[in-house]
């Protein structure tokens, strides 16, 4: 069945440095989703990308869909405090109807 | 607040106890989901139900037992659970068509802590 890797599975940062997670899927996806979860928190919804070789930006976050749209990262600049959490990648397989989460990736950062 | 409730928060049950776990979410919604978060597995989709009728169902074993009365409640009946089964258990909804179940945004609830003693 779908696969959905995650990686790295931990990350721990000082503030202000640069943090990347990357997501990538055993199938070719039809859309994928970002999630963050909180410490303590549950998981809140962030973006959806749909087309191969898509690009969004959310301030100091940046997702991209890869062009054989079986992979996806989530960039984020100049880390803060406030971006300590969880971030889970969620994709759905072409034809398939089943949202399938990464294992997450666990950001600390360091003040 | 997100528009989808659960209760209660924490729940602390015997491998012999009977309870249930509650979700409802006021957000117009005709999908609603049951994950299941612990350190092994981060998120693990236990059940959907689309329109009311179960459209999936995880080889989640029958001590947990899920009921959709309509679209916006959704139960976790649990009995006989075992140790292993303690973990965060999140509901969450989403507006889906018929033939698109799980396509849409993820609305998630703040979880119920469980711990089986």
């Amino acid at each position: 069945g779908q696969q959905v890797m995650q990686i790295p599975q931990y990350q721990h940062v000082q503030e202000g440095e640069d943090f990347t997670t990357y997501c990538n899927s055993s199938t070719t996806l039809s859309n994928i989703q970002w999630y963050k979860q909180r410490p303590g928190g549950h998981p809140v919804f962030l973006i959806q990308l749909v087309k191969s070789g898509e690009v969004k930006k959310q301030k100091r976050l940046t997702f991209q869909f890869g062009e054989a749209k079986k992979n996806s990262s989530l960039h984020i600049t100049a880390t803060q405090t406030t971006d300590v959490g969880t971030y889970f990648c969620a994709g759905r397989e072409g034809g398939s109807e089943k949202l399938v989460f990464g294992k997450g990736t666990k950001l600390t950062v360091n003040p | 607040e997100t528009g989808v409730t659960q209760t209660p928060r924490h729940l602390v049950m015997g491998m012999t106890n009977k309870k249930s776990l509650k979700c409802e979410q006021h957000l117009g919604h005709n999908a609603m989901y049951w994950y299941k978060q612990s350190a092994k597995k981060p998120l693990e989709l236990m059940f959907v139900y689309s329109l009311e009728e179960r459209v999936e169902n995880n080889s989640v074993p029958s001590r947990f037992s899920p009921e959709c009365p309509n679209s916006s409640h959704l139960f976790l009946h649990l009995h006989t659970l075992q140790p292993e089964d303690s973990a965060l258990y999140l509901c969450a909804s989403s507006q889906d068509s018929p033939s698109g179940v799980a396509k849409n945004i993820q609305y998630f609830g703040a979880g119920t802590r469980l711990s089986v003693l």
